[in-house]
């Protein structure tokens, strides 16, 4: 069974500019949660989407937004980067809730670089 | 609002030694409870899970947690350390027991020497 797929792994952007990440979950999977993680704040959560409605949303700017599509394929999108973007964006997808909550299955993730 | 706090953001261990990585939680609603681990360059894998029932958990790679409700901890061990368990773990709180919303603790770097 492949795993959870990220496109592209590596991309530099300039500030003001806006990018576009792809994930495509584990086949089955109907969840897909978007973190981002830097070495000052961790891992944070970015939303989750299920059935092609974001289902969860955590505390980012109206700049990060994303979609899943009927295949389950998601993406997520930040318009107008800022410096503080840059950061290694997780693509994580799950069968569904109740007891296969928060079992999720990472992507090796995209390492965005604003300058 | 659920936390995690792991103690230690960095532990160094000889090859055969204990390992102990600590986590606490604070959490309003009984907690699903997880420890993931991730290698260099590469996202992150479930180690273990605590839902409800057994309160020693066992994951892959010979590791274990004990959820303590009274001490509000999750702290993974495994008898004896492998080079290849080097790595950043991670103890993590589900945010509702129901989707992929994780509260993550700030994560531990694990070093084993020879």
């Amino acid at each position: 069974k492949a795993g959870v797929t990220q496109t592209p792994r590596y991309l530099i952007k300039t500030r003001g500019q806006q990018v576009t990440l792809s994930c495509s979950p584990i086949s089955g999977h109907r969840s897909v949660s978007w973190y981002q993680q830097t070495p000052g704040q961790g891992l944070q959560f970015l939303f989750e989407y299920f059935s092609e409605t974001q289902r969860n949303k955590g505390n980012f700017p109206g700049r990060f937004s994303g979609r899943q599509f009927s295949n389950s394929r998601s993406e997520m999108n930040v318009s107008t980067l800022e410096l503080g973007d840059s950061a290694l964006y997780l693509c994580a997808s799950s069968f569904d809730g109740g007891r296969s909550a928060g079992e999720l299955f990472f992507g090796e993730g995209s390492r965005l670089t604003v300058l | 609002a659920q936390s995690v706090t792991q103690l230690g953001s960095h532990v160094s261990v000889s090859e055969g030694a204990l390992v102990l990585l600590r986590c606490n939680y604070s959490s309003s609603v009984p907690p699903y409870l997880f420890w993931y681990v991730q290698y260099p360059n590469q996202g992150l894998q479930l180690l273990l899970k605590y839902t409800t029932g057994a309160t020693l958990v066992k994951g892959i790679n010979g590791f274990e947690a004990e959820f303590k409700k009274s001490e509000t901890s999750f702290h993974l061990t495994k008898p004896s350390a492998h080079m290849s368990d080097a790595a950043e773990y991670f103890c993590a709180v589900s945010e509702d027991n129901q989707g992929g919303k994780l509260i993550f603790g700030q994560g531990t770097e694990l070093s084993v020497k020879p």
